[in-house]
């Protein structure tokens, strides 16, 4: 069974600029999650979808990150512009309707310079 | 309100046994496990729902105390593969499935 595969593994910018990352969830999980974690941290909830529906977006800086899931599959969240407190790793999960056990992808490592 | 672990980190040596504390200011639903070695995703170890029911690991054991809000992650004869962070994660209502993810603690297995 494919996992949750996600891209770009790494990307540098600055300030200011703009950025996108990439999900997609292992077929057939209907809920898809957005996680920020800074080096040392635990994961922190961005945003969670169950199909194509925003569940909970309470923490995501809305003035400046968005995220979409089209067509309830995979799902893209965007920056703009970045700061330097940006700088994380941003994990995608996916988990079924049913089982709440989250699988994680590798996950995009952000550096804003 | 994130969930509090503790100890921050551990150091341990093979054979040794370990206990990881997770402590919630809410009444939770379920506790999540995960364990997340260095520059890796999160993996799932073990879910603990209100009422009893696990699922799971079937080397690491865990426990939750509903009426205190805590639970405990055991760690026994430990292997050099234990080492990595640990996180709990905490949900407070079923069917929302919004998890909420401790500080973490640091393990380190020696020879």
């Amino acid at each position: 069974e494919a996992g949750v595969a996600q891209s770009p593994r790494y990307k540098i910018i600055e300030k200011r600029q703009s950025v996108a990352f990439w999900c997609n969830p292992i077929s057939g999980h209907a809920t898809l999650y957005w996680y920020q974690q800074i080096l040392g941290q635990g994961p922190k909830l961005l945003i969670q979808f169950q199909n194509n529906g925003v569940v909970d977006d309470s923490q995501l800086p809305k003035d400046r990150f968005s995220a979409e899931r089209l067509k309830g599959v995979d799902s893209t969240l965007k920056i703009q512009p970045a700061k330097l407190e940006d700088s994380a790793v941003y994990l995608c999960a996916s988990s079924q309707v049913t089982e709440n056990i989250q699988y994680f992808g590798a996950g995009t490592r952000l550096s804003v310079l | 309100q994130q969930p509090v672990q503790s100890p921050q980190a551990v150091i341990l040596r093979e054979g040794e046994d370990a206990v990881i504390n997770c402590s919630s200011s809410k009444a939770l639903y379920s506790v999540h496990w995960y364990r997340q070695k260095h520059g890796e995703a999160p993996v799932f170890l073990m879910i603990l729902l209100k009422g009893g029911e696990q699922k799971g690991h079937d080397k690491i054991s865990a426990s939750f105390n509903e009426k205190k809000q805590q639970s405990s992650l055991y760690l026994t004869a430990s292997q050099l593969s234990y080492s990595g962070t640990y996180f709990c994660g905490t949900e407070i209502s079923g069917g929302y499935q919004k998890v909420t993810f401790g500080t973490g603690t640091k393990l380190q297995v020696i020879p």
